[in-house]
This record gives structure tokens, sequence and C-alpha cells, in this order.
């Protein structure tokens, strides 16, 4: 069965704290990918990445980095919160054209 | 980019009813996958068609690539089928554009 897993489901943050958001998938997909979700807006790419240490600039990627130092782990960086990043941050793997997506993770900077 | 178009919006359906859901592409794409998004933020893969009709039980798929437009039928509704279907493409490599999806709540 594929899995996709995110490390907290729910977060809460101070504005200007360093986040940290995490993806692990246990299929030994190449491809990863991190999205948010917003009323109105459905989902948006930040970064994805198609091999370790590999990353690629999606449409919104201000205000977050990444990091794939392992083929099974992406994780999504706010390196200074702000309130208009409260979403639900999205994480999905991939090796052809299927993706999965992991829970979700709902973030809210205060 | 690719546009992605959904309809209808919003969708509901009293228990047992059939629905179809509609999604538009703009250009010719290699990929299409369907979700269902359940109220808890998950999003299920529901089927992955560039092309053809795929069937799994009640839902069923069908993509016409050459007129770009891709359906999704719902028979027999049930109140776990409610949340947000969406439909994803791409053009070439593995970025998805997603459509705005459509809200279906199932009634008893």
């Amino acid at each position: 069965d594929v899995k996709v897993t995110q490390s907290s489901r729910y977060l809460v943050k101070r504005t200007g704290e360093k986040v940290f958001l995490e993806c692990v998938q246990d299929m030994d997909h190449e491809n990863m990918f991190w999205y948010r979700q917003d009323p109105g807006l459905g989902l948006r790419l930040i970064y994805f990445s198609y091999d370790v240490k590999m990353k690629e600039k999606g449409d919104i990627p201000e205000g977050y980095s990444v990091s794939r130092e392992k083929k099974e782990r992406f994780s999504l960086i706010l390196e200074s919160a702000s309130t208009n990043q409260t979403s639900m941050y999205l994480c999905a793997s991939t090796r052809g054209y299927e993706q999965y997506f992991g829970p979700g993770t709902r973030l809210t900077v205060t | 980019g690719i546009q992605v178009e959904q309809s209808p919006p919003d969708l509901i359906l009293q228990e047992g009813a059939n629905s179809t859901l509609r999604c538009n592409f703009s250009d010719s794409v290699n990929n299409l996958q369907w979700f269902h998004q359940n109220p808890w933020g998950q999003l299920i893969n529901l089927f992955y068609i560039p092309s053809g009709t795929k069937q799994n039980g009640r839902l069923s798929a069908t993509t016409v690539a050459t007129e770009r437009y891709s359906l999704l039928y719902i028979s027999s509704s049930q109140t776990t089928d409610s949340g947000v279907y969406f439909c994803a493409v791409t053009g070439g490599g593995n970025k998805l554009t997603f459509g705005t999806g459509t809200q279906l709540k199932v009634e008893l």
C-alpha cells in the first residue's frame, strides 16, 4: 500500500518562528512535492524535488525553502513564519505520473 | 500553462442519486487524475486516466483527450462520497495543475 506521512496534522506557530514540515514516503519514489491549499485558490505548488539534493521552484516559492537529504524525506521550511502562511500544507510523491498525497498539515501562524 | 475548469462548483444530492462531474482542460495532456478530498483533508486517488474509460465500484471516469475533457460518474451516491473532487493534469513533466474542485454533499 502506498504511504505518505506528514509529521503533524495540526501545528500552531508564532510569527517569526522557523517552522519545519516533514514528509516521508516509503515507496522509493523519485519525485516529491509540497503544495498549499487555501479556500478559493485550490492547490498551489510550492516546491518539488525529482532526486536527492535536487529541488525546483513551483508556482509560489517565496517565503519557503526545502531540503531533501534522503530519498524518502522531503522537508518544507518556513524561515520566518508569517500570518499569510497560515494554510493547509500537503505533501505528495510519485514515481511515474500518479501522485499520492499525505494527510496534510494544517498550520496556523499567530 | 494549462487551464483546468471543473463544473459544477457545488452539488447537493440525495443518497442514492447519480451524478456527473466534468473537467475541461485547455491543452493536450499526458496525465489526468481524479482525486477525492475527504472532510479531514486527505486527498485520495480515484483514477489515473489520461484517456479512455475506467471503473471502480460505483465510480467510473472517461477522458476524451481529443476533445479535452474528462467526466467522473458517481452512481448510487452515499454520504461517504461527500467532499471535494479535484481533477488535475500535466502537459509534460510531473507538475500537476489542479482545477478548483467540485464540492459534493450527499444528504440522507
